[in-house]
């Protein structure tokens, strides 16, 4: 069993939707949580971190952390056709000196105009 | 752009042969990480610098090694290539590598086609 599992989709909507997109995961020494966008052929770009458990906004994206649950989500609001790309949810935990991020096998998004 | 050079975009090699892939940090960033990308396989952390000094390692194989110079910028040598090395490989930066707080920022990749 992997340890963090992510729908691979693809997830397909329309222009304005809500999109959810989600990630569990089993090691419970995870205390960093990050999504990160991936477009075709490029680098994955941070789009929100938080720390432990809760919410946290920034513009149309919000991320949700229950760690009781072992489960993150990301919500996009108003969906545009430029939030097509393959989202990644990436975690980390505390290890003394070194810090390595474990990634969810990423969700493709598609947002039709 | 998030500021972290790779080079080359693209590399096409054969089996068995040894290829060398080239990586910038953001400026100030003091912690190189390399990730490798497969269909198969997701991304996977493969090593981390700090400084010049190796500070952790994950799915890296034997026939993989790293080094970070002394004006940070880090090399990832990958030897005796097999088909299944073919996969696209990032280098990420931060600016300290011992914190679980800090950002990794991650540059647009190398693409390896082992023939």
């Amino acid at each position: 069993q992997k340890e963090v599992e992510q729908d691979p989709g693809p997830l397909s909507v329309p222009e304005g939707a809500i999109v959810s997109l989600n990630c569990t995961y089993s090691n419970s020494a995870f205390q960093y949580f990050m999504w990160y966008r991936q477009y075709s052929r490029k680098g994955p770009e941070l789009l929100m971190y938080t720390y432990s458990s809760g919410n946290k906004e920034d513009g149309r994206f919000t991320a949700q952390v229950d760690k009781s649950s072992k489960y993150i989500s990301l919500f996009i609001r108003d969906s545009q056709p430029s939030d097509s790309a393959t989202y990644l949810c990436a975690m980390s935990a505390t290890s003394g000196s070194a810090r390595q991020l474990t990634f969810g096998s990423g969700t493709q998004l598609t947002v039709l105009p | 752009d998030s500021g972290v050079t790779q080079t080359p975009k693209h590399l096409i090699t054969a089996t068995g042969q040894r290829v060398t892939l080239r990586c910038s940090p953001r400026s100030g960033d003091l912690s190189v990480y390399w990730y490798q990308q497969s269909l198969d396989q997701g991304l996977q952390f493969l090593i981390q610098y700090y400084n010049g000094e190796e500070r952790a390692k994950g799915n890296i194989l034997e026939r993989f090694s790293a080094q970070q110079f002394p004006d940070l910028h880090s090399e990832l040598n990958l030897s005796s290539l097999e088909l299944g090395d073919s996969a696209l490989y990032f280098c990420a930066s931060s600016v300290e590598g011992s914190s679980t707080a800090d950002t990794q920022y991650f540059g647009p990749g190398t693409r390896l086609t082992v023939l």
